[in-house]
């Protein structure tokens, strides 16, 4: 199954720009992976997906036009532009692997602190 | 608009059982197949279980087949998640997620909190 890798924590000032990545590992570089945005105390909500040609399908609903994807080897992007306070929460990345005992497999998320 | 809202979630002994529940809005419940995700405090999200929209195929995830069981009525608009044998490990947030096209987990929850202490 993929193995899917994030980092803990990223920062980014008010009005800036940020790029979160997921890291498939090796073998894995043909999946899509989705992204979802967790507020804290929240639910998750589905992002968009993305995969080498960048965006598959649509965006979630609601989702910003702030909000764009790439897809490149073996890492899927999510970039935000005009970084806002209500960006601030934690980004997973998910992949279908769709075995019956491992359907979907995470990133372990992103942290993302609007500073 | 969809809206998904758990109940169910409690403190328990290990060993125990507690039974969570999912109740979608709106109508065509029975047209989509559910999961079950949960989030153990601190840590990433973790798939558990699936369920298609008339209930004839069931996934689980090996950490907890065996233990759990998934169940939904459509009459009623609801999913349920039977949990036993229930052990710390088990301690997470249980969030259920929605179908949507090709997405296994479009429509989230707001999540009910299971605590199992020993």
């Amino acid at each position: 199954q993929p193995v899917l890798t994030q980092p803990p924590s990223a920062s980014a000032s008010l009005g800036d720009s940020v790029t979160l990545t997921c890291t498939l590992s090796s073998d894995y570089s043909n999946y899509k992976v989705d992204w979802y945005q967790q507020r804290p105390g929240k639910g998750p909500r589905f992002v968009m997906r993305v995969g080498t040609g960048g965006i598959v399908g649509s965006k979630g609903d609601g989702i910003p036009d702030r909000f764009s994807v790439l897809g490149s080897g073996l890492n899927r992007y999510l970039t935000i532009k005009n970084v806002q306070e209500e960006d601030e929460s934690d980004y997973h990345c998910g992949a279908d692997y769709g075995s019956e005992n491992n359907l979907v497999v995470f990133g372990g998320g992103t942290k993302l602190s609007v500073l | 608009d969809v809206e998904l809202v758990e109940s169910g979630g409690d403190l328990v002994q290990s060993g125990g059982s507690l039974r969570l529940s999912c109740v979608a809005s709106g109508v065509f419940f029975g047209s989509h197949s559910m999961n079950w995700v949960r989030q153990a405090p601190g840590k990433g999200l973790e798939w558990i279980s699936y369920i298609s929209n008339s209930g004839s195929t069931i996934y689980y995830a090996d950490s907890v087949k065996g233990r759990f069981t998934i169940s939904r009525d459509n009459a009623k608009n609801s999913l349920y998640l039977q949990m036993n044998s229930l052990t710390d490990e088990d301690t997470a947030v249980y969030f259920c997620a929605r179908i949507s096209g090709s997405y296994y987990l479009y429509y989230w929850g707001q999540g009910t909190q299971v605590t199992v202490s020993s």
